[in-house]
């Protein structure tokens, strides 16, 4: 079974803190994926990443950063995090391009961010 | 500009009654859709998918049916059951050449009552 696992579930943070949430994947995926979840927003994709050391803007990049020194470990940054960050954080993972069919996205269980 | 959208934002069913939640899109370069369930606390899970070359999929008491000139699918639980109760989130993807990046509706809130 796939494992994807973020280290923290539930995190309070000061606004201006500079906030790490990080990621691991067990499955040796190359794709690597940050999702934010709002209420009547659904999942909205952040970065993403295809690649070691490569990553891509996805569809709110604004106020955060992202980090893949290694294939297994995707980690999201909030450089100065804002109380409109607060969210449920999604991590992701996904073997191949999506040229497969059979191909899926597994998610890690989510971190609960608020910024107060 | 919602590619993928479910405007229906919850869904109530007695137990072994169908539940049919709907999902449409607007991009018809879309050429696979999924169904995630989320229990609250958790992260989402795979459900079931469809290729855009078929038109319905099954799997157990899980069905998705896609029309594409309606650019619209949905999918059918039956007989529903009080465990099926979650949000439910229709995906989209598109052919790329990098990664497997989906695009996701708000979801639907499904409450099955026994």
């Amino acid at each position: 079974d796939v494992k994807v696992t973020q280290s923290s579930r539930y995190l309070v943070k000061r606004t201006g803190e500079k906030v790490f949430l990080e990621c691991v994947q067990d499955m040796d995926h190359e794709n690597m994926f940050w999702y934010r979840q709002d209420p009547g927003l659904g999942l909205r994709l952040i970065y993403f990443s295809y690649d070691v050391k490569m990553k891509e803007k996805g569809d709110i990049p604004e106020g955060y950063s992202v980090s893949r020194e290694k294939k297994e470990r995707f980690s999201l940054i909030l450089e100065s995090a804002s109380t409109n960050q607060t969210s449920m954080y999604l991590c992701a993972s996904s073997l191949g391009t999506a040229a497969h069919s059979g191909n899926t996205i597994y998610f890690g269980e989510g971190s609960w961010l608020t910024v107060v | 500009d919602q590619q993928v959208k479910q405007n229906s934002p919850s869904l109530s069913v007695q137990e072994g009654r169908i539940s049919i939640l709907n999902c449409d899109y607007t991009n018809s370069m879309f050429d696979y859709f999924l169904w995630y369930k989320k229990y609250p606390a958790e992260g989402p899970t795979f459900l079931i998918s469809i290729s855009s070359i078929k038109d319905k999929n099954e799997d157990g008491r899980f069905t998705v049916f896609l029309n594409k000139s309606a650019k619209h699918l949905s999918l059918h639980i039956v007989p529903s059951q009080p465990g099926d109760s979650a949000v439910y989130f229709c995906a989209a993807r598109g052919y790329e050449e990098y990664g497997n990046k989906l695009v996701f509706g708000a979801g639907t809130i499904l409450r099955v009552k026994s």
